[in-house]
């Protein structure tokens, strides 16, 4: 079965440092998102995109957050400049569409900042 | 804006009673519902979903979840609980237009042998 799959498992890095996480959507999936969790807490929407832009973002996601789909099977999420609070699980899903479209969840990659 | 309700943090049932794990939610229009669950370490595994039609939806594992639009409810149940039924449960809801999914605080349930 087709699953969503994430690298690292497991990042650490110093505050202000920029750290990629990337994300293999399944294939045929149209489009893409990235939650987070901070640990003991709920999930948290990102950010999604489709056909190579961003369709709807959080406040979370500020200008030290970007995404790109760099060659048409990976879609990354970039902070440029971790902090402290950045410290969560992210994960990265993806979906054939919108609205009652199942969302496929990869394994989060954990990000620590220290 | 669109948000969600899980009233319990913690549901502990005993081995082959029946369990439920409470969703309540609110949006504008009619909503997309979801159910996940998360075991330790893992990512977020799809159970059910309503989208339209039934009001009882049948999932993975032997889950269903009822879809109730006056009580804005959509509660997850089990007849008959295993002990690998142990997890977290996230209730979601997104709405008609959108991609984005809203997560309740996630129920921790407890199934003892």
């Amino acid at each position: 079965e087709p699953e969503v799959t994430q690298t690292p498992s497991h990042q650490v890095t110093q505050m202000g440092q920029e750290v990629i996480l990337r994300c293999v959507p399944i294939s045929n999936h149209l489009y893409f998102y990235w939650y987070r969790q901070i640990l003991g807490q709920k999930v948290e929407f990102l950010v999604s995109f489709y056909n190579n832009e961003i369709s709807e973002k959080s406040e979370i996601f500020d200008d030290q957050f970007s995404v790109e789909r760099p060659d048409g099977s990976n879609f990354t999420l970039k902070i440029r400049s971790t902090k402290l609070e950045d410290s969560a699980m992210y994960f990265c899903a993806s979906s054939l569409g919108e609205g009652g479209e199942t969302q496929y969840f990869g394994p989060g990659t954990r990000l620590l900042v220290l | 804006a669109q948000s969600v309700a899980q009233p319990e943090d913690q549901v502990n049932v005993a081995e082959g009673n029946p369990l439920t794990v409470k969703c309540t939610y609110s949006v504008s229009g009619n909503p997309y519902l979801f159910w996940y669950v998360q075991y330790p370490n893992r990512g977020l595994q799809f159970l059910l979903k309503y989208i339209t039609g039934d009001n009882l939806v049948k999932g993975s594992y032997g889950f269903e979840a009822e879809f109730n639009k006056s009580q804005t409810s959509f509660h997850l149940k089990k007849p008959s609980a295993l002990v690998s039924d142990s997890a977290l449960y996230f209730c979601a809801v997104r709405d008609r237009g959108g991609g984005k999914s809203t997560f309740g605080d996630g129920t921790t349930l407890t199934v003892k042998p």
